[in-house]
C-alpha cells in the first residue's frame, strides 16, 4: 500500500524545546517538501528537497531544519528558534523533474498539529 | 511568497447546485493543479491543466484555465455535502517540483 505517512499526529511543545517531525513515502518520489498551514490560511513552504542529501529552504525556513539522507525520509526539526510554531504541518512528495510528459503533482500526507504549551 | 488567490474566499450552496471557485495568479506558469483538503487533514490532487491546455474535464469537475487573464476556475457539478471541503489551487512553473498555493475557498454543501 503506497504512500506518503507523517507522525505523530498530534505533538505538543514546551517553549524553548525542539521537537522532530517524521515523514515518510514508500512511492519511490524524488521530491519532498514541508509545508506550514495556519488556520484559514493556505500551505507556505518551508522546505524542499529534490534529490538524496540535498535541499533548498522554501519561503519561510527560520527556525526550521531538514535532512534528507535517505529517499523515503524528509524529517522536519521545529527548533527553539521558531517563535510561533504552532501549526498544521504537512508533507508531500513528488514524482520527479518536470518534463514534457510529466509534472509535478504532489502527494500529501495526513499532516501534524504542533501545538507549543 | 503566495501566487494564486482564490475567489471567493467561503462558498455556501445546497445539495444539487453547481459550485464554481475561481484562482487568479501572477507570473507565467506551465500548469496549474487543484487540491481539495477535508477538514484536519492532508491535501488530495483533484486535477492537473497545462499551460497550453484550455479546459479538463474529469468527473463531475471541469477546469478551465485562460493564461491571457491568468486565471483559473474549478466548477463543481451536481454538488453532494460530501464535497464540502477547502479548495486551493497551486501553480506550477520552470523545471524545478516547486508549487505555489493560493489560501483556498471553503466549499460548503448543505443537505
Amino acid at each position: 500500500d503506497g504512500g506518503i505517512t507523517q507522525s505523530p499526529k498530534y505533538l505538543f511543545r514546551k517553549e524553548g524545546q525542539n521537537v522532530t517531525l517524521s515523514c515518510e513515502q514508500n512511492l519511490n518520489h524524488d521530491a519532498m517538501y514541508w509545508y506550514r498551514q495556519d488556520p484559514g490560511q493556505g500551505l507556505r513552504l518551508i522546505y524542499y528537497s529534490q534529490i538524496v542529501n540535498d535541499f533548498q529552504k522554501g519561503d519561510i525556513a527560520e527556525g526550521y531544519s531538514v535532512s534528507r539522507e535517505k529517499k523515503e525520509s524528509f524529517p522536519l526539526t521545529v527548533t527553539s528558534a521558531q517563535k510561533n510554531p504552532t501549526a498544521f504541518y504537512l508533507c508531500a512528495s513528488s514524482g520527479g523533474k518536470v518534463t514534457l510528459s510529466s509534472y509535478n503533482e504532489q502527494f500529501f500526507g495526513p499532516g501534524t498539529r504542533l501545538t507549543v504549551l | 511568497s503566495q501566487q494564486g488567490e482564490e475567489d471567493p474566499q467561503a462558498l455556501s450552496i445546497q445539495e444539487g447546485e453547481n459550485a464554481t471557485m475561481n484562482c487568479s495568479y501572477k507570473t507565467s506558469i506551465n500548469n496549474l493543479q487543484w487540491y481539495r483538503q477535508n477538514s484536519g487533514r492532508g491535501l488530495v490532487h483533484l486535477i492537473l491543466i497545462r499551460s497550453n491546455e484550455r479546459e479538463k474535464h474529469s468527473g463531475r469537475l471541469r477546469v478551465t484555465l485562460d493564461t491571457s487573464k491568468k486565471s483559473s476556475s474549478l466548477l463543481i457539478t451536481a454538488s453532494r455535502a460530501a464535497d464540502t471541503a477547502s479548495y486551493f489551487c497551486a501553480t506550477g512553473g520552470g523545471s524545478n517540483y516547486k508549487l505555489t498555493f493560493g489560501k483556498g475557498t471553503l466549499l460548503t454543501v448543505n443537505p
